[in-house]
This record gives C-alpha cells, sequence and structure tokens, in this order.
C-alpha cells in the first residue's frame, strides 16, 4: 500500500530557532499533500494544502511566514516552523493525496516541543 | 462547508461487548466519510471509508460502519470489543478529489476487563 513518511518523528529545540519537517510518499507520486497541526486531546485541524510546484494555501489564522511550507516535488513536502515559541509544540502530521478514486494516506506525525 | 459532530468524548465498554461510535456530518455535497484509529503518539490508521459505493461499508479490525444520509449519520460498529481497541477514533469528511478531510474531535474509546 502507499506509505507516507515523516522526519522527524521527534524533535527538541529552543525558542527562536527554526525545525523543517519533512513529509514523502515512497511509492506514489502526490500533487497536493496537506498539513494538520494536532494540539494534546484534541481534533486534527488543517494548516494549509500543499500543491506541487506552487505556493501553498493556508487555513484562516495559520501564520504563513512562520509556517513556511515547500512541495518542490511529487514526493516531498516540507513545513519548516520559523522562529519557534513553546506555543508551537505540537503534533504536525501530513497526509498526501493517493491515486486511488478517493485516497489519503497520512504520515506517522512528527512530535516538536519547543523549550 | 463540511463538519462532522461525533458524539460522547469518552465511550467505555467492557471487553465482548458492542462498540458503538457516534458520528454525524454536515456536507453541502455528497460526502465522502471516513474512520480513523490513533493510538497515543502514533499517526492516523485508516479503518474504513464511506465514497458512494456500498452504504455497509466493512473495514479493518472487524469495524464497519453504516451511511445514514437520512439521519446525516456514519456510526461505527465493531460487535465484540478488545482490549487493543481501545484508542482514539476520529470521523472525517471530504468533498472528495484534492480535498481535504474535516475531522470531528475525536471519541476516546476504553475498554474494559
Amino acid at each position: 500500500g502507499a506509505v507516507v513518511s515523516q522526519h522527524p518523528s521527534r524533535v527538541i529545540c529552543k525558542s527562536g530557532t527554526s525545525v523543517k519537517i519533512e513529509c514523502r510518499s515512497l511509492d506514489f507520486q502526490a500533487t497536493t499533500m496537506f498539513w494538520y497541526r494536532q494540539f494534546p486531546k484534541k481534533s486534527l485541524m488543517l494548516m494549509a494544502t500543499s500543491n506541487e510546484g506552487s505556493k501553498a494555501t493556508y487555513e484562516q489564522g495559520v501564520e504563513k511566514d512562520k509556517f513556511l511550507i515547500n512541495h518542490a516535488s511529487l514526493t516531498l513536502s516540507t513545513l519548516t516552523v520559523t522562529s519557534a515559541h513553546p506555543e508551537d509544540s505540537s503534533f504536525y502530521i501530513c497526509s498526501a493525496d493517493g491515486t486511488g478514486p478517493y485516497e489519503q494516506y497520512f504520515g506517522p506525525g512528527t512530535r516538536l516541543t519547543v523549550t | 462547508a463540511q463538519s462532522v459532530t461525533q458524539l460522547g468524548s469518552h465511550v467505555s465498554v467492557s471487553e465482548g461487548a458492542l462498540v458503538l461510535l457516534r458520528c454525524n456530518y454536515s456536507s453541502s455535497v455528497p460526502p465522502y466519510l471516513f474512520w480513523y484509529v490513533q493510538y497515543p503518539n502514533q499517526g492516523l490508521q485508516l479503518l474504513l471509508k464511506y465514497t458512494s459505493a456500498a452504504t455497509l461499508v466493512k473495514g479493518i479490525n472487524g469495524f464497519e460502519a453504516e451511511f445514514k444520509k437520512s439521519e446525516t449519520s456514519f456510526h461505527l460498529t465493531k460487535p465484540s470489543a478488545h482490549m487493543s481497541d481501545a484508542a482514539e477514533y476520529f470521523c472525517a469528511v471530504s468533498a472528495g478529489g484534492n480535498t481535504p478531510l474535516v475531522f470531528g474531535k475525536g471519541t476516546r474509546l476504553s475498554v474494559i476487563a
């Protein structure tokens, strides 16, 4: 089946630094990838839609200058949290559109902790 | 616009008992509906999905869900709960195509021995 990987799975960084999270579709090409954020004991909230070769579309309330998304190839999207603060600590999950009738595959998530 | 309401943030059942997790949706277009399971500190695993074919959908691990348009519901059931079913369950809706999923708030399932 289709597999989506995320790297790193966990990251701890200091406040003010930037962190890059990678989302890869391992055995299929994805023109569209999505980035979600999940707060503890909460649901997933869509942050942005990432389309290969074009600018990401951000949801209302998501700072595009803080959460930089790049979808440079059909198998890779990256989310960079710039100038991270403790309130950015969260579980970030990506998903990629597959080629089936309707298939969306989720990555295993990245736990970000900002100290 | 689409939305999902999961009734009950926490459901507790005895091992071997019926599992029923409720999900109601709102959608302005024919919906695609999903149930996902999430174990602690892990990503989402797809249990099953409805994509306008059969209204009774069978998924993995013995779960199934029935799409009822008249009730705008997509409840998840399993005849006999197992300890390993204890997890967080999310219902989600989408408009299909390259559109994102809209998730419910989740229901935590506890299974009591």
